[in-house]
């Protein structure tokens, strides 16, 4: 079975310009977890999505935003981007999004450089 | 709300047993997991313990879990030069998938 997959890979943005960031779960995996890595802050929740719903959500500025699709693939976006946006962000699967052993498998992440 | 704390830093010889360290806040957390990042990847599931548990072993790895302290640890038996990553402690924190991750323990094996 294929893993959590993300693109792009790397990305170099400017400030004030926006950008989508793409996951495709695991197979049969509904929920899809988002998470902002900086060496400042460490790991820090965005947002979660279930069946085309963000049903849990972090303490971050409405700048940024997401969505899932019919098929649990997964976006997210950032608008009017800041330099304290550069990051690595990883997307994470699991089949339902309930604690215990519904574990959740990680992507490679994206690194955003913002200049 | 939910806090998780660990050591930044342990440097082990190679083959001897390392020992990382967490603690956390929420007694509610009723699974605790750890995670390995390598250079450059992404969060490798490594293994994780249910709150009613005071021990799990997976092969190399045993995890320790004093619920009244709230102190978790991991121990990597035979420590390789593989072994060196960051790894790090996480709780879920209510909600859907939402896991409070510690800083992270950057291990460094040496010979």
């Amino acid at each position: 079975k294929a893993g959590v997959t993300q693109t792009p890979r790397y990305l170099i943005k400017t400030r004030g310009q926006q950008v989508t960031l793409s996951c495709s779960p695991i197979s049969g995996h509904r929920s899809v977890s988002w998470y902002q890595q900086t060496p400042g802050q460490g790991l820090q929740f965005l947002f979660e999505y279930f069946s085309e719903t963000q049903r849990n959500k972090g303490n971050f500025p409405g700048r940024f935003s997401g969505r899932q699709f019919s098929n649990s693939r997964s976006e997210m976006n950032v608008s009017t981007l800041e330099l304290g946006d550069s990051a690595l962000y990883l997307c994470a699967s699991s089949p339902e999004g309930r604690e215990g052993t519904d574990t959740q498998y990680f992507g490679p992440g994206t690194r955003l450089t913002v200049l | 709300g939910e806090d998780v704390e660990q050591s930044l830093f342990l440097s082990v010889r190679e083959g001897d047993s390392s020992v990382i360290n967490c603690t956390y806040t929420d007694s509610s957390s009723t699974y605790l997991y750890w995670y390995k990042q390598e250079p450059g990847a992404g969060l490798q599931l490594l293994t994780y313990i249910f709150s009613n548990m005071d021990m799990k072993q997976d092969q190399r790895l045993t995890v320790l879990l004093n619920k009244k302290d709230k102190h978790l640890s991991l121990r990597i038996a035979d420590t390789q030069t593989g072994d060196s990553a960051i790894y790090f402690c996480a709780a879920f924190s209510g909600g859907y998938n939402k896991l409070i991750f510690g800083a992270g323990t950057r291990l460094a094996v040496h010979p």
